[in-house]
Parts: C-alpha cells; sequence; structure tokens
C-alpha cells in the first residue's frame, strides 16, 4: 500500500522568502506525485505532477518539487513567496492504474505575512 | 469550458437522514471519482465511476453509495447520517479514469448535526 507523509502541518514564512514544503511517500511499486493546492472554501488545484522523465517539475506559480527516489522524497519549492501563496497544500500519490485512487497527505498550511 | 460543477454548495442535516450529493464532470469526462476531505485532513477517496461502472472503492461504510449516469453525471447517497460524516465531499472528474488527470470540483460542505 502507499503512503505520504508531510513533514509540516504548518509553515509561516515572510513575503519573498523562500519556502519548502517537505513530503516523504511509502511504496513498494513505482508511482506518480503530485502537489495540490487548495484555497479557502474552495475545491484542489494541481500545481505540479511527476510522471516519469527529469526529476525537477515545474509547475504553476513559479512552484517546482524534485522527486528523490532513493529517499522517497517529493518537496515542493518556490524561491519568493507571496501573500496570495497563503494556501493548504497537499502531496499525493497514486498507481498508473485506472481504479487506483489518489492518496493524500494531511496537508501543510502555507502562511505568507508582510 | 465549465469544470467540476458540484451542487449544493452548503448542506445541513440531521443524524439519521440520508443526503445525496451532485457532480456534473467537464465535457467530454468520462469518469468520476469521490472523496471526503474532513476538516484539517487531505482528501480521502470513496469511489470511481467510468462508463458507469463502479472501477474502484475506497474504505468507507456501505452507507455510502453512488452511480454515475448516462450523460457522466454522479450522485453520491449518504444514508443514516452520523456527526462523523460532517466534511467536504469533492468530485472529481477525469478524461479516461487515470488518476493523474482527475481535476476537482469546489466541493460540498455537509454538516450533520
Amino acid at each position: 500500500a502507499q503512503s505520504v507523509t508531510q513533514l509540516d502541518s504548518q509553515v509561516p514564512v515572510f513575503e519573498e522568502a523562500p519556502v519548502e514544503l517537505r513530503c516523504n511517500y511509502s511504496s513498494s511499486v513505482s508511482v506518480y506525485l503530485f502537489w495540490y493546492v487548495q484555497y479557502p472554501n474552495q475545491g484542489l488545484q494541481l500545481l505540479l505532477k511527476y510522471l516519469s522523465g527529469s526529476t525537477l517539475v515545474k509547475g504553476i506559480n513559479g512552484f517546482e518539487a524534485e522527486f528523490n527516489k532513493s529517499q522517497t522524497s517529493f518537496h515542493l519549492r518556490k524561491p519568493s513567496v507571496h501573500i496570495s501563496d497563503t494556501a493548504e497544500y497537499f502531496c499525493a500519490v497514486t498507481l498508473n492504474q485506472a481504479g487506483t485512487a489518489l492518496i493524500f497527505g494531511k496537508g501543510t498550511t502555507l502562511s505568507v505575512s508582510s | 469550458d465549465a469544470g467540476v460543477t458540484q451542487s449544493p454548495t452548503h448542506l445541513i442535516k440531521t443524524r439519521g437522514q440520508h443526503v445525496t450529493l451532485r457532480c456534473s464532470p467537464i465535457s467530454g469526462h468520462k469518469s468520476v471519482s469521490w472523496y471526503q476531505q474532513v476538516l484539517g485532513q487531505g482528501p480521502q477517496f470513496i469511489f470511481q465511476y467510468y462508463e458507469k461502472e463502479e472501477r474502484g472503492r475506497g474504505n468507507f461504510p456501505d452507507r455510502f453509495s453512488a452511480r454515475q449516469f448516462p450523460n457522466y453525471s454522479s450522485e453520491l447517497n449518504v444514508n443514516a447520517l452520523l456527526l462523523g460524516d460532517s466534511a467536504l465531499y469533492l468530485c472529481a472528474s477525469s478524461p479516461s479514469g487515470l488518476d493523474y488527470e482527475q481535476y476537482f470540483g469546489p466541493g460540498t460542505r455537509l454538516t450533520v448535526t
């Protein structure tokens, strides 16, 4: 079975500072990896995904993530955050198999202040 | 193009009642998945339907059921509501049922009192 651990429940940062949100996963087989963002009272929006190929994945809103197979990690980074990045961020994994679900971590709350 | 739509946006029910939540996928998408997101947690998978057939089911009791219609819209039904069913229910659609292509709706906030 697959599982996801988001290592930080809350990450407070100042505007224009860099940020890293950490995600580790567990799986005995190859998985696909995702980061989603959820703004208050909204659904989930896909930031980026890793399916195969280059381990550095670039997404929307200036975010990027690096897949590290040996450390089973998929950390999300942004070099300079904005107030508008304040949201809940979810790491997720799935298998490339119809009917298998996205498995989410518990989320990390990113709070950006001025 | 319209995204995934869900109705209602919010609703309040009493313990023991039943509820029906509705989801319309993105045009052309044939698969719908349902997730439950309890406050402070990540979403948990409930069901996936593809071409009107159940393709996957999460670890939820039989009080939860779903179906998909010929136009690919879907309903999630929950019977004998418990306080613990209070959550945001998210619907996601995908063209083929493969989970790396899922697009989420805004959700339905269910409160059970």
